[in-house]
């Protein structure tokens, strides 16, 4: 399969913890990788690999997945995180294809 | 730092030929990274069409495959999407970006350039 699922809208709570998950196929060879992106912005990138975080990043990113499905974790969300986010990774049946999820509008209350 | 910058008309005619370019800044084209763009329509999320190495290699959407064409520049240190047979529905927001070997993801993005489809 080449699609990855995603939650359309998540809420949470400020200082709660959240997590935005992604479902595909492909997860069971690829780590996904999760982009911020806020209005009128180009995607940046927040995960990557198993759990890593760019330069710049606060540590309350944080990503882990299992079988089928990767997650994102925000851990004390603050209301500056409130944005789209998005999950990517390389296509499982081997032709280097790159494929995104949905996205999932991240809305803090 | 790596920097990409894309160019290219705002506007083309249903039918025509979007063409845009994306210049690298800062690093070298010829670096172990595939380049990539990507696209959002008004609204919407984000649809990889493809990418280069500087190489020369392709990979392509299969859905837009028969109408995307992606080549490179190393002279000019920047690579370019031809997308055919434009309609509305390409209507988007087009980024450049860079797929970084080490990290498999996108961690750098141009600032996008918005492409209307009208007559």
């Amino acid at each position: 399969s080449s699609e990855l699922t995603q939650d359309p809208a998540v809420s949470v709570a400020l200082g709660q913890t959240v997590r935005i998950t992604c479902q595909g196929d492909s997860l069971r060879s690829y780590y996904a990788s999760w982009y911020q992106q806020k209005p009128g912005q180009a995607p940046v990138l927040v995960i990557y690999g198993k759990n890593n975080r760019p330069s710049g990043i606060p540590d309350r990113f944080s990503g882990s997945s299992s079988g089928n499905t990767a997650s994102l974790t925000i851990t004390g969300a603050q209301a500056e995180d409130e944005a789209d986010y998005y999950c990517n990774s390389r296509d499982s049946s081997g032709n280097h294809h790159v494929v995104f999820g949905g996205g999932t509008k991240l809305t803090v209350l | 730092q790596v920097q990409l910058q894309e160019s290219g008309p705002g506007l083309v005619k249903p039918s025509g030929t979007l063409s845009l370019t994306c210049a690298v800044s800062g690093g070298s084209i010829s670096s172990s990274n595939w380049w990539s763009w990507v696209r959002q329509p008004p609204g919407k999320g984000l649809e990889w069409i493809g990418e280069i190495y500087h190489s020369g290699s392709t990979n392509y959407n299969p859905s837009l495959k028969s109408r995307v064409t992606i080549s490179v520049d190393k002279s000019k240190n920047q690579f370019s999407l031809k997308l055919s047979s434009v309609t509305a529905a390409d209507t988007a927001v087009y980024y450049c970006a860079r797929d970084d070997d080490y990290r498999n993801a996108f961690d750098i993005w141009g600032q996008g350039t918005m492409v209307t489809v009208s007559s």
